[in-house]
């Protein structure tokens, strides 16, 4: 219950493109959903996140969409760039966050010029 | 702008060897965490602590595994005993407010290599 299962493990999209990222999870007590972005070498960094009482949150080209009833969520990265190739990790946690994060298993982005 | 820092960047133990794993959080973070990640896979709680204590530990974090802020700046992982299975990336993190407010930083980790 406490599993984020993500899709896909790894993505190619073309410069301009959308890149889409998804995420799933079962514990209806997590309450608050980050992406955090890793570039190799560095450790995550805080993307974009939201909390279930909105259904979407858009920053620049990052926009996450929530399903609340499917249990669902997903990064887009509308007009990828070269510098977007990172790994992409969705997380959640409950008690408004005060919890510990529990991130799914990452998305490998490769964007072509 | 302010960051997590790790030392070192890069240890290798033999099997059985203590090691420990030092952090500088950001200095007015209240709540500070440890992170795995073996290579390729995804990242793992460990544990976090806040007011000098452990707030939440998760099953990885046994009796091999301890915590200390001994000066109040740095943040240790200490592991007593290494299995070849604890070789991971370990991140430390920091957060001001705690995860609530989204504002946890990571440091760039210390990559541990158990022979």
């Amino acid at each position: 219950q406490q599993q984020v299962k993500q899709s896909p493990q790894s993505l190619i999209v073309q410069k301009g493109g959308i890149s889409i990222i998804n995420c799933a999870y079962e514990n209806t007590a997590f309450d608050y959903f980050p992406w955090y972005q890793q570039f190799p070498g560095k450790g995550p960094a805080l993307l974009i996140a939201i909390r279930p009482d909105v259904s979407e949150k858009k920053e620049g080209r990052f926009t996450i969409s929530f399903n609340k009833s499917a249990k669902q969520f997903s990064l887009h990265i509308m007009d990828s760039q070269p510098g977007d190739s990172a790994t992409y990790f969705c997380a959640a946690s409950r008690d408004t966050g005060r919890r510990a994060l529990t991130f799914g298993s990452g998305t490998r982005l490769q964007v072509q010029p | 702008e302010p960051e997590v820092t790790q030392t070192p960047s890069h240890q290798v133990t033999q099997m059985g060897q203590e090691v420990i794993l030092r952090c500088v959080p950001i200095s007015n973070h209240l709540y500070f965490y440890w992170y795995r990640q073996i290579l390729g896979q995804k990242v793992e709680f460990l544990v976090s602590f806040y007011n000098n204590e452990i707030s939440e530990k998760s099953e990885i974090f046994d009796d091999q595994f301890s915590v200390e802020r001994p000066d109040g700046s740095n943040f240790t992982l200490k592991i007593r005993s290494t299995k070849l299975e604890d070789s991971a990336m370990y991140f430390c993190a920091s957060s001001l407010q705690g995860v609530k407010s989204g504002e946890l930083f990571f440091g760039e980790g210390s990559r541990l290599t158990v022979l």
